[in-house]
């Protein structure tokens, strides 16, 4: 079973550049949602949706775009990177809502110089 | 605001033996859940336990077992027998209607 997958693994951005994080996850999972991980800190969540074509903000939203077109695939989109947007970025999903399990994507290592 | 503590940057315990990871937090509300997650090096994020606090009885799942005192806000994690498989970064979150707030986790080494 694949899971959640998130594309890419690694990569490294220019200041003002913009890239847009896939995901994607084939459990026919409703809910999903995207975080973001800075060095010793917890993860904080930038944007969830709860089901195809609604999203909704989460605790820090800034910066990003996010959009849920299919119930598989939540895409996170970056428009002017700035070097606070370095982080590692998890993708997640879960069956019924937040109280349910979350499955957890490999993480994107995201570097803005 | 809800917040969640970890005060303990770091623990060790040898393979074994057993060891508990305190967490606080802090909410006004009475019906939430709370998680713990286990973050290898690898990265993946992995739930261990939930307690629901509407629920008295303690969570457990095998060798995990919670220490839940609602009034106290108080939410530890005790790891039976330790494996140095066990040995990850573990994390404490908070849950209250569509918010999930993280603590800043404690770093578990587990020795031979």
């Amino acid at each position: 079973n694949a899971g959640v997958t998130q594309t890419p693994k690694f990569r490294i951005l220019k200041i003002g550049q913009s890239m847009t994080l896939q995901c994607t996850q084939d459990m026919n999972h409703n809910y999903m949602y995207w975080y973001r991980q800075d060095p010793g800190m917890g993860l904080k969540l930038i944007y969830y949706s709860v089901g195809a074509g609604i999203t909704d903000k989460g605790e820090v939203p800034n910066g990003y775009n996010v959009s849920r077109s299919t119930t598989e695939d939540f895409p996170l989109r970056l428009e002017l990177a700035a070097p606070s947007q370095t982080s590692v970025y998890f993708c997640a999903s879960s069956d019924q809502g937040l109280s349910q399990p979350q499955h957890f994507g490999d993480g994107t290592r995201l570097s803005i110089l | 605001a809800q917040t969640v503590t970890q005060s303990q940057p770091e623990m060790s315990v040898q393979e074994a033996e057993t060891v508990t990871l305190s967490c606080t937090y802090d909410t006004s509300e009475s019906d939430y859940y709370l998680f713990w997650y286990k973050q290898p090096p690898s990265r993946q994020m992995i739930l261990v336990i939930r307690q629901e606090a509407y629920k008295q009885q303690n969570a457990t799942e095998n060798r995990f077992s919670v220490n839940f005192q609602k009034a106290a806000k108080s939410f530890s994690l005790k790891i039976s027998d330790s494996q140095l498989g066990d040995a990850a970064m573990y994390f404490c979150a908070y849950l209250r209607a569509d918010k999930l707030i993280f603590g800043t986790g404690t770093r578990l080494q587990v020795f031979p």
